[in-house]
């Protein structure tokens, strides 16, 4: 299984910028970089996913390495809303491969 | 509703005891996956289905653990003879197939299973 390597622990202040790292060096071609982030007491909810391309979504941007071996999921600027478990995943295009690490939980501090 | 429902939210069961939690994906999502997920960890793999068929189920820890999909719709995850370790949060997800595009999944608010 290709694996992903997040910081246990992140801190931001509010209204600061988040760039919270992961690493996927045994990526292989087909695999999308999704991120997740959960909420305490939720599910995990999408968040963004890329290819190669770096992405820009409502949420956050998600920027990928030019090997493809890391990506940073950037939060422009945190709210307190933003605290939660975030999780970089490797998926697969047949999708049948989703499985989780242990993410970074993210405070925010006001 | 629009999203994807599990039940019951909180389940306590007794040692020993049987368990049936049900997932209603979104409609016309062809994935579904089952997630344990232990207090203060990430979630952990259980199975995976694609319609009614179970393609991965390599994530099940015994064979006390069981999962079906039988009209490629609504999916139960049983547990058999229930044991303390097996509390935790269950999460269902689903997602659509669009052959070579990577889509997002969307994933219940959990079961809550605690083995009393």
């Amino acid at each position: 299984d290709a694996k992903t390597t997040q910081p246990n622990s992140m801190e931001s202040n509010e209204e600061e910028p988040v760039h919270l790292p992961c690493n996927h060096s045994t990526i292989s071609g087909t695999d999308y970089i999704h991120w997740y982030r959960q909420l305490p007491s939720q599910g995990p909810e999408y968040v963004i996913h890329g290819l190669t391309s770096n992405v820009n979504n409502r949420m956050a941007s998600l920027a990928i390495a030019e090997d493809r071996k890391s990506s940073t999921l950037i939060l422009h600027r945190a709210t307190l809303r933003d605290a939660a478990v975030y999780y970089c995943i490797l998926r697969s295009y047949n999708n049948n491969d989703m499985r989780f690490g242990a993410g970074t939980r993210l405070t925010v501090k006001p | 509703g629009a999203g994807v429902s599990q039940s019951p939210r909180y389940k306590v069961a007794k040692r020993g005891q049987d368990v049936a939690l049900r997932c209603d994906p979104i409609s016309g999502h062809v994935s579904l996956f089952w997630y344990q997920q232990a207090l203060g960890q990430g979630p952990e793999f259980l199975t995976y289905f694609q319609n009614e068929a179970q393609l991965d189920k390599s994530g099940l820890p015994s064979d006390r653990f069981f999962a079906e999909r039988p009209e490629g719709s609504v999916s139960t995850l049983k547990i058999q003879r229930t044991q303390q370790e097996d509390s935790a949060v269950y999460l269902c997800a689903s997602s659509p197939t669009l052959g070579r595009v990577s889509t997002e999944a969307f994933f219940g608010q959990g079961t809550r299973l605690t083995v009393v």
